[in-house]
């Protein structure tokens, strides 16, 4: 089972739509996760991090994490075509410092 | 956050020669790290550059293929050996940060070919 896993996409999702993003890890110890957002020919750049079960709110992004069930989602409500992108989730390997990440999910938005 | 200047941006290599990427920081920073961004495909950790002792390399990665240098806490080097085309990717270096600025920042990468 891989530590990070992303539904791999692509998704597609019309103009001021809600998009849901998800991903699940393996490591129950786990205790915060990172959403980034990556532009082709870009370097990825951080949306939101998360540590609390629970929602967690800033502009249009939303994460969601449930320990409980091992799953992280990122809502992006409102969807522009400036946010066709690919999301990459990524969570704590071993607990340590380093990050290994999804397998990332293309997102487009259609005007 | 952390600024981080990466540079080459990007390098068309020989087979078999070498490349050495450098990472600037802005500020001091304990760990950097080095990821791997195949085409069409996600980031993977090579190693994890600690000031003042070896590097910590990920399964699959070997220090004889990604010696890895770290002089001071704002400075890192991340050499491709022997390059093979299989070696074509996008590498980029990543700090962790601080307080208020928590979260990981990359470096802008270096896109390389190997022809």
């Amino acid at each position: 089972q891989k530590e990070v896993e992303q539904n791999s996409g692509p998704l597609s999702v019309p103009e001021g739509a809600i998009a849901s993003l998800n991903c699940t890890y393996s490591d129950r110890g786990s205790q915060s996760f990172f959403w980034y957002r990556q532009y082709s020919g870009k370097s990825p750049e951080l949306i939101m991090f998360i540590y609390s079960n629970g929602d967690k709110e800033d502009g249009r992004f939303t994460a969601q994490l449930n320990k409980a069930s091992q799953y992280v989602s990122l809502l992006i409500r409102d969807s522009q075509p400036s946010d066709s992108a690919t999301y990459l989730c990524a969570g704590p390997r071993g607990g340590a410092q380093k990050l290994v990440f999804g397998q990332g999910t293309r997102l487009t938005i259609n005007p | 956050s952390a600024v981080i200047s990466q540079k080459p941006s990007r390098d068309i290599c020989q087979r078999g020669t070498s490349l050495t990427i450098q990472c600037q920081v802005d500020s001091q920073v304990t760990m950097m790290f080095w990821y791997r961004q195949q085409p069409g495909q996600s980031l993977t950790l090579i190693a994890t550059a600690n000031q003042g002792s070896e590097a910590t390399y990920e399964s699959g990665f070997v220090i004889d293929k990604f010696p890895i240098s770290r002089p001071n806490l704002t400075f890192s080097t991340l050499t491709v050996s022997n390059m093979s085309p299989e070696d074509s990717s996008i590498y980029l270096c990543s700090v962790e940060g601080q307080g208020r600025d928590y979260g990981y920042t990359f470096g802008s990468g270096t896109r390389l070919t190997v022809v």
